[in-house]
């Protein structure tokens, strides 16, 4: 059973650049969810896909942005980067849509730093 | 506003001597109580699930009991490899979609040998 993979596990940006976060989701399952997680912090719900669809938003501004495949896989841009967005990115995937247990599959994240 | 709410932040202990760390959540319509533990470095990792109050889980040193307004992870005669930040969440009530998890700040649990 394959588990959840993110890349790339580290990059730096600059203000005002774009980036791209992937994730490939757990083997079976057709939901992906995205956190962002600052330093000392819990990690915080910014969007969920749910077969390609988005499925849920947190509070987060537009200039966050994602995608799911059809095999699963998602994407999130983050366009117009500012210093505050430094954070460690995790993608989360899990089975089914509807009374969802809470049981999570994280990967192991991109740590992002904005200068 | 949902919240929840993770105590202490930071906690040392001995090798073997046991405690306990708390999570207390304000949420209208509890869906489900959840513990995570996250490694440094690392994404987190699924420990329990709790539904109801008076319901308890165990694996292996650690034990999660749930009231209505707080849970407590119980740590019996703790290894260093306990050592870890351990999460607490719920589900968001409103988001009906399930994903949606509300995440206190952790506990940063250190284990000395």
């Amino acid at each position: 059973e394959t588990g959840v993979t993110q890349s790339p596990t580290h990059l730096i940006k600059t203000r005002g650049q774009q980036v791209t976060l992937r994730c490939s989701s757990q083997s079976g399952h057709n939901t992906v969810s995205w956190y962002q997680q600052a330093l000392g912090q819990g990690p915080q719900f910014i969007f969920q896909y749910y077969r390609e669809e988005e499925n849920g938003r947190g509070n987060f501004p537009p200039r966050f942005s994602g995608l799911q495949f059809p095999n699963y896989s998602s994407e999130l841009n983050v366009n117009a980067l500012e210093l505050d967005d430094s954070a460690l990115y995790l993608c989360a995937s899990s089975l089914g849509k509807v009374r969802n247990t809470g049981e999570l599959f994280f990967g192991e994240g991109s740590r992002l730093t904005v200068l | 506003e949902d919240q929840v709410t993770q105590s202490p932040e930071a906690l040392r202990l001995q090798e073997g001597e046991s405690s306990s760390l708390n999570c207390s959540y304000t949420v209208s319509g509890l869906r489900g109580l959840f513990w995570y533990r996250q490694d440094p470095g690392k994404g987190p990792e699924f420990l329990f699930t709790l539904y109801s109050a008076g319901e308890e889980k165990e694996k292996e040193r650690l034990k999660a009991t749930l009231t209505k307004k707080e849970s407590f992870l119980h740590i019996t005669a703790p290894k260093p490899e306990d050592s870890a930040t351990y999460l607490c969440a719920v589900q968001d009530p409103i988001y009906n979609q399930g994903g949606k998890l509300i995440f206190g700040q952790g506990t940063e649990l250190s284990v000395k040998p």
